[in-house]
């Protein structure tokens, strides 16, 4: 079945300094792939996503790029902030044959922290 | 402004007994999702509808019921058989259900059984 593996967190950064969050996924078909964040106790918010290989997904300054020769979607930002703590979550959502219902299978969240 | 709702943000139950969650969106999506998140784990696909008046069960939907009267509700039954309810559980929803649409997340329910 579809699976997706983040890197072991927790990660702490410096403020300004860079940030990479590996994300490799296991999928039949031709997924899609997506980053969603969440702060503590809320939902889940939609950061980026790439629908096909070697689209690259970006905002708020963060990116990934669909890597299907990896089976990879790493999370990139240049220079973080305090304000980008929370939680990441790298998913995939399968198109199977044309019969999808758009379910997202998650990896398991890597908590980043940024310090001042 | 348009988003998903949900209620109540906590909540909490005794051994034995059903609660249900609510969520309503006003997005006029068709595809509805409900998900569990645990600590340091990922989500969980409980249910899912594409339509009104259709459901299907998601990866854990032992101990789970839903309905989907209305476009816009999607409501969760934790039931008495569901064995280890306490959780994070989250709703979201998507214009159409395919595999490139976005599904937007509601703020979540925290479920505790005393």
């Amino acid at each position: 079945g579809d699976s997706v593996t983040q890197m072991e967190g927790p990660v702490t950064l410096s403020e300004e300094a860079f940030l990479t969050i590996n994300c490799t996924y296991t999928a039949t078909g031709y997924p899609s792939l997506f980053w969603y964040v969440q702060y503590p106790g809320e939902g889940l918010q939609l950061l980026l996503k790439a629908t096909k290989a070697d689209d690259k997904g970006s905002n708020k300054g963060f990116e990934a790029t669909y890597r299907k020769e990896t089976t990879s979607f790493h999370l990139e930002k240049g220079s973080v902030q305090v304000s980008d703590s929370a939680v990441y979550f790298c998913a995939l959502s399968e198109n199977a044959g044309g019969t999808s219902y758009g379910k997202l299978t998650f990896g398991q969240g890597t908590i980043l922290t940024v310090h001042p | 402004d348009g988003g998903i709702t949900q209620s109540p943000k906590y909540l909490f139950r005794k051994e034995g007994q059903n609660v249900t969650l609510s969520c309503e969106q006003n997005l006029n999506h068709d595809a509805m999702y409900w998900y569990r998140q645990d600590p340091g784990q990922g989500l969980r696909l409980i249910y899912y509808s594409q339509i009104v008046n259709d459901f299907q069960k998601g990866d854990i939907a032992e101990g789970y019921s839903v309905s989907r009267e209305k476009k816009e509700s999607f409501p969760l039954t934790v039931t008495s058989a569901q064995k280890n309810p306490t959780a994070f559980y989250l709703c979201a929803s998507s214009a159409g259900g395919s595999s490139t649409d976005t599904q937007y997340f509601g703020p979540g329910t925290r479920l505790t059984v005393l």
